[in-house]
């Protein structure tokens, strides 16, 4: 059974940078999981950010940002804001199957 | 803007069938460019993905629940469906249905608002 891992919880202050990853058992995480991201607020559904490890979706403010980092598949907020206090899951691909990752609370303060 | 939207019964009894269905607002259900997803998120808990169909009807689903699930597709309704057998308070959650692409770029885009079925007697 694969696991995807990321940090239970990061915190940040507004305006500042905070980066979510998100590992694999089976090894580095490569372009070929192509790593999408999403980000969940309390009572909604999970709304998509990036795919493919790097590309916005047209609705994706540009403080998001997406990359391979040490092995692992990144989610980089820069500037956050209020707003983006929510937690945040990371998919993988495995070939024809999914696994999402734990997700990350993360809290502006 | 793609709408999806998932309906079905909220209560479903211990060992009986759960039953739901996915409507999708336009025609991209009947193109070969998607993959019609379904995933949960139990109470409090992370996203679990559970399978999805192709229009070709090709369909793949999760190791865990495989043995208990399937995924049809109706696209004259525009329609694709849920069904998870002999289930347990243990399936109790959220379940979402949502847009794969099933050629590079790889992505999942839209998701229903999600809909909560518990299982109870």
């Amino acid at each position: 059974q694969t696991v995807v891992t990321q940090e239970p919880s990061l915190t940040v202050s507004p305006g500042g940078t905070v980066t979510v990853t998100c590992a694999s058992s089976t090894g580095a995480v490569t372009s070929y999981h192509y790593p999408n991201w999403f980000q969940q607020k309390p009572g909604q559904a999970p709304r998509a950010l990036i795919y493919t490890t790097n590309n916005r979706h047209s609705w994706t403010p540009d403080r998001f940002s997406g990359s391979l980092l040490g092995g692992k598949a990144a989610l980089t907020l820069s500037g956050v804001q209020p707003e983006d206090e929510a937690e945040y899951y990371c998919l993988l691909y495995y070939g024809t199957t999914r696994v999402f990752g734990g997700g990350t609370k993360l809290t502006v303060l | 803007q793609v709408q999806l939207q998932e309906s079905g019964p909220g209560l479903v009894k211990p060992s009986q069938t759960l039953s739901l269905t996915c409507t999708v607002s336009d025609g991209s259900i009947s193109s070969g460019g998607y993959y019609w997803t379904w995933i949960r998120q139990h109470p409090g808990k992370g996203l679990e993905w559970i399978g999805y169909i192709h229009y070709s009807g090709k369909t793949y689903y999760s190791t865990s629940l495989e043995n208990r699930v399937s995924i049809s597709l109706d696209t004259s309704k525009k329609q694709f469906s849920l069904r998870l057998t002999s289930v347990t308070a243990a399936d109790t959650a959220v379940y979402y249905c949502a847009r794969d692409s099933s050629g590079f770029p790889y992505y999942i885009d839209y998701w229903g608002q999600g809909t909560l079925v518990t299982v109870s007697s």
